[in-house]
């Protein structure tokens, strides 16, 4: 079965500070890797997907992620970060072959300080 | 509808009692999906239908839930003989059913059991 890793639980940063939230996964067939974002009080939110052809994905509001086939790795990035991107970010893998459930990281709490 | 409705978006449940969680999901979405979020985790998966049928139920953490999806569309999770351990957010989500679509998220019922 196929599971998730999210190395940093909580993560602060400045207004401005560039942002990289580690995603990585077990399993060695092919995959679609997602982010999905939960602000304050809302629900779980797509931020980007990669289901095939160029590795580096770019999604909502200045994010992108970069999927690293030998690393098992999709990790997240933004250049700079805004205090309205204080969230949970959750990492999930859908393991290729036939239905569409994912797998969920624990998920990575970021607040962004003024 | 606009976006996945679930329904209550809060319950409070004695132990021992039966309870039933509504999912409405985006209209054309064949692929409806049921998770549990518990404190400090990731989504889990319970269940995935594809139109009216059960296409993976491996997430159901035992026989005291069961889920229905009679005309395709609107969902039930049902939880018999309620434990303090069920207590979560309950989450739903649907689909298209292609490899790779992201999900669109409920607000989730939050079920507490005392």
């Amino acid at each position: 079965a196929q599971s998730v890793s999210q190395h940093n639980h909580h993560v602060i940063l400045s207004e401005a500070a560039s942002l990289e939230l580690g995603c990585n996964y077990s399993y060695g067939g092919t995959v679609n890797l997602f982010w999905y974002v939960q602000y304050p009080g809302q629900h779980l939110q797509l931020l980007l997907k990669y289901f095939s052809g160029d590795p580096l994905v770019k999604g909502i509001k200045g994010f992108e992620a970069e999927f690293i086939k030998s690393k098992f790795s999709f990790n997240l990035r933004k250049p700079s970060v805004q205090w309205s991107d204080t969230a949970e970010y959750f990492c999930a893998v859908n393991a290729g072959g036939g239905g569409n459930k994912l797998t969920f990281g624990t998920g990575t709490q970021l607040k962004v300080e003024l | 509808g606009a976006g996945v409705s679930q329904t209550p978006s809060n319950k409070v449940t004695e132990k021992g009692k039966y309870v039933e969680l509504r999912c409405d999901p985006i209209s054309g979405h064949t692929a409806l999906y049921w998770y549990r979020q518990s404190l400090g985790q990731g989504p889990e998966f319970l269940i995935y239908f594809q139109g009216t049928g059960a296409a993976d139920d491996s997430g159901l953490p035992n026989d005291r839930f069961f889920a229905v999806r009679p005309e395709g569309s609107v969902s039930t999770l049902k939880i018999q003989r309620t434990e303090r351990g069920d207590s979560a957010v309950y989450l739903c989500a649907s689909s298209f059913s292609f490899q790779g679509a992201g999900y669109t998220f409920g607000s989730g019922t939050r079920l507490t059991v005392v």
